[in-house]
């Protein structure tokens, strides 16, 4: 069974500091999706960034990225001069062929002004 | 394209009752999941429809709920009868055909509180 797990429940960055928020995930599966959703308190889930199992590049968009490691299954986003207004839930999940999504419980970010 | 719609956006009702949520999916969209959000379980999976046909429902809890998807623009999540232990966030999502170009886009939840 496919699991997602965020080992950080918290994170806090500083204005305009860059913050690292972990996920790992467990399959046997070669190739399948992995996202970064955004729920702000509206509750609105919001797309960050997605990958593609099977590409190497890490993918980019603006002030977001990962770093996939497929053999450590291990996808990592990274937020580049946080703005007040990344402050927000942050789900890392994982999908494979049947559109199965599989969320991790969320790391709650807070951004200082 | 105004998104995914649900309706309502927040409903509080009392134990018995029958509640209904709704959704339209964003057009063209062929795949269409409602999901359930709570503290304890996070995110759930409760049933996918593709081109309005029910796929998998292994995630629905248990009889009292269940879904419908009568045409491309509408779906349905019944709950009958309601207990306390159902209140949670409920979101809509919907994909196109084709996993590989398009992911999941969510709707904004309704919020169910059943006293």
């Amino acid at each position: 069974a496919q699991t997602v797990t965020q080992s950080q429940p918290e994170m806090s960055v500083q204005e305009a500091e860059t913050v690292t928020l972990s996920c790992t995930y467990d399959t046997s599966e070669s190739d399948y999706y992995l996202f970064w959703y955004k729920q702000p308190p509206s509750r609105q889930m919001i797309l960050v960034i997605r990958q593609e199992a099977y590409k190497q590049q890490n993918a980019t968009e603006n002030r977001f990225s990962v770093n996939f490691q497929k053999a450590a299954k291990s996808f990592s986003l990274k937020i580049s001069d946080s703005q007040l207004g990344d402050a927000a839930m942050y789900f890392c999940a994982f999908m494979y062929n049947n559109n199965d999504m599989r969320f991790g419980a969320g790391t709650r970010l807070t951004v200082k002004p | 394209d105004a998104g995914v719609i649900q309706s309502p956006r927040h409903e509080v009702t009392e134990m018995g009752q029958e509640v209904t949520l709704r959704c339209k999916p964003i057009s063209g969209h062929d795949y269409l999941f409602w999901y359930r959000q709570t503290m304890m379980r996070g995110l759930e999976l409760l049933i996918y429809f593709n081109n309005n046909v029910p796929i998998d429902d292994s995630g629905m809890p248990e009889d009292r709920f269940s879904a419908k998807m009568p045409n491309a623009s509408f779906s349905t999540l019944k709950i009958q009868p309601s207990e306390p232990r159902d209140s949670a966030v409920y979101f809509c999502a919907s994909s196109k055909l084709v996993p590989s170009t398009d992911t999941q886009y969510f709707g904004p939840g309704t919020r169910l509180t059943v006293l």
